[in-house]
């Protein structure tokens, strides 16, 4: 079965400072991995994905994560935070050897960017 | 395109009733999922059909949920008979394909069972 953790109900950062959220996975398989962002009543939104290649992907408004095999790791990253970056960030993993399109999400992470 | 839509964005009813949510997806896309956000259970996977046919129904809570997709176009969820506990967020998404595309999401449901 495939799963994912992320540890931190609730990140908090001050504007400017650079931002960690955290994902760990667990697959049978190759892992495929997405990060999401869902802000106040709005559907989740693609922010960027991990499939093959180098590790670290880059993704939207300015945001990158880094797929580490070895920890199952996949924490998004981004170098100066915005007070606009505050929302819910969902990872979420495929598992590429379970031979269905299920994507499993985490619980998700608040994060809050303080002015 | 306009996205993945989806109606009513709010649905207030008593428990017992039926409930009946739509969704249109992305012309093209191939692949569409219903999921359901609770505080308590985050967001969980509780159908998706491929070329309109159910491939995963394994998420479906128990059988007052039932969800159809008669054409490319269009996919409901129903629930009969709703219950408090069945208050929740429910999204519907697509994708052009499977495994390595990304999802787009509808707006949501925003269901609640007095």
């Amino acid at each position: 079965a495939q799963s994912v953790a992320q540890p931190e109900d609730q990140v908090n950062v001050a504007e400017g400072n650079p931002l960690t959220v955290k994902c760990t996975y667990s697959v049978s398989g190759n892992p495929y991995l997405f990060w999401y962002v869902q802000y106040p009543n709005r559907g989740l939104q693609f922010l960027l994905k991990y499939i093959t290649g180098d590790n670290l992907v880059k993704g939207s408004y300015g945001f990158e994560a880094e797929f580490n095999k070895s920890q199952t790791s996949f924490h998004l990253k981004k170098p100066s935070a915005l007070v606009s970056d505050s929302a819910l960030y969902f990872c979420a993993v495929r598992d590429l050897n379970f031979g269905n399109e299920k994507l499993t999400f985490g619980t998700g992470t608040r994060l809050t960017i303080i002015p | 395109d306009a996205g993945v839509i989806q109606s009513p964005r709010h649905e207030v009813t008593e428990m017992g009733q039926e409930v009946t949510l739509r969704c249109k997806p992305i012309s093209g896309h191939d692949y569409l999922f219903w999921y359901r956000q609770t505080m308590m259970r985050g967001l969980e996977l509780l159908i998706y059909f491929n070329n309109n046919v159910p491939i995963d129904d394994s998420g479906m809570p128990e059988d007052r949920f039932s969800a159809k997709m008669p054409n490319a176009s269009f996919s409901t969820l129903k629930i009969q008979p709703s219950e408090p506990r069945d208050s929740a967020v429910y999204f519907c998404a697509s994708s052009p394909t499977g495994y390595n595309e990304k999802l787009f999401f509808g707006s949501g449901t925003q269901l609640s069972v007095l």
